[in-house]
């Protein structure tokens, strides 16, 4: 069973400032990783894809690279709204689960 | 517009039942993937159950035996029967669409039913 770690587990940014959240796999996953924004009391939002393809209406502040185990999101500024919960998730194709990552909280400094 | 909304969740008692429906709308169900995930009081997204579109289902070990997925087409629903319900069930269920492009996501995601076990 593949486990995915985030890291850190809450990282305090300034708004304007770029953040940097980091998703490790235990075994190599490719580019089979994507990930998502959860404010509290709403439904999780898909913000990338195949470790690097935004979703739809996703602005280009963020962006997400890696490959095998190692996988980031960047959010080259941050506005008021994107403070939120960051998971991310893999899939493996037997047995056909997803897996989520812990989370890493992005709070105001 | 795809919408995906969730109701049936509530209090139940530690061996209860309870059975969770996701209503979905704005695309060709038939067509997709279903599956639910849950969120426990303050922790992280749980990938509960799926179902694909030839009926075939998958479960967490947690709930194997448990829970029962399922979907009916001509309703445009998605279902979990959950039983034998436990305190470690108490979680904010949503369903979610999921979707394939070079690798398997969830596009769409709903506002979630909260499931209480507890006497």
């Amino acid at each position: 069973e593949i486990v995915m770690t985030q890291s850190p587990a809450t990282l305090s940014v300034s708004p304007g400032e770029r953040a940097t959240l980091s998703c490790r796999a235990s075994q190599s996953v490719s580019t089979n990783l994507a990930w998502y924004q959860h404010k509290p009391g709403q439904a999780p939002r898909l913000l990338i894809y195949g470790a690097s393809t935004r979703a739809t209406g996703i602005p280009a502040t963020f962006s997400g690279s890696g490959s095998g185990t190692e996988f980031t999101l960047t959010i080259s500024s941050l506005q008021s709204e994107d403070f939120a919960v960051y998971y991310c998730q893999q899939y493996s194709s037997w047995p056909p689960i997803f897996t989520f990552g812990p989370g890493t909280k992005v709070d105001i400094k | 517009e795809v919408q995906l909304v969730e109701s049936g969740g509530g209090l139940v008692q530690p061996g209860g039942s309870l059975r969770l429906s996701c209503a979905a709308s704005g695309f060709s169900f038939s067509n997709y993937d279903m599956h639910w995930v849950r969120q426990a009081p303050g922790k992280g997204l749980e990938w509960v159950s799926a179902v694909g579109t030839a009926d075939d289902s998958y479960y967490a070990d947690s709930v194997k035996g448990r829970f029962t997925i399922s979907r009916e087409s001509a309703r445009n629903s998605l279902y979990l029967q959950m039983n034998s319900l436990r305190a470690g069930d108490t979680a904010v269920y949503f369903c979610a669409r999921a979707k394939y492009s070079s690798t398997w996501y969830y596009d769409y995601w709903g506002q979630g039913a909260l499931v209480t076990v507890s006497s």
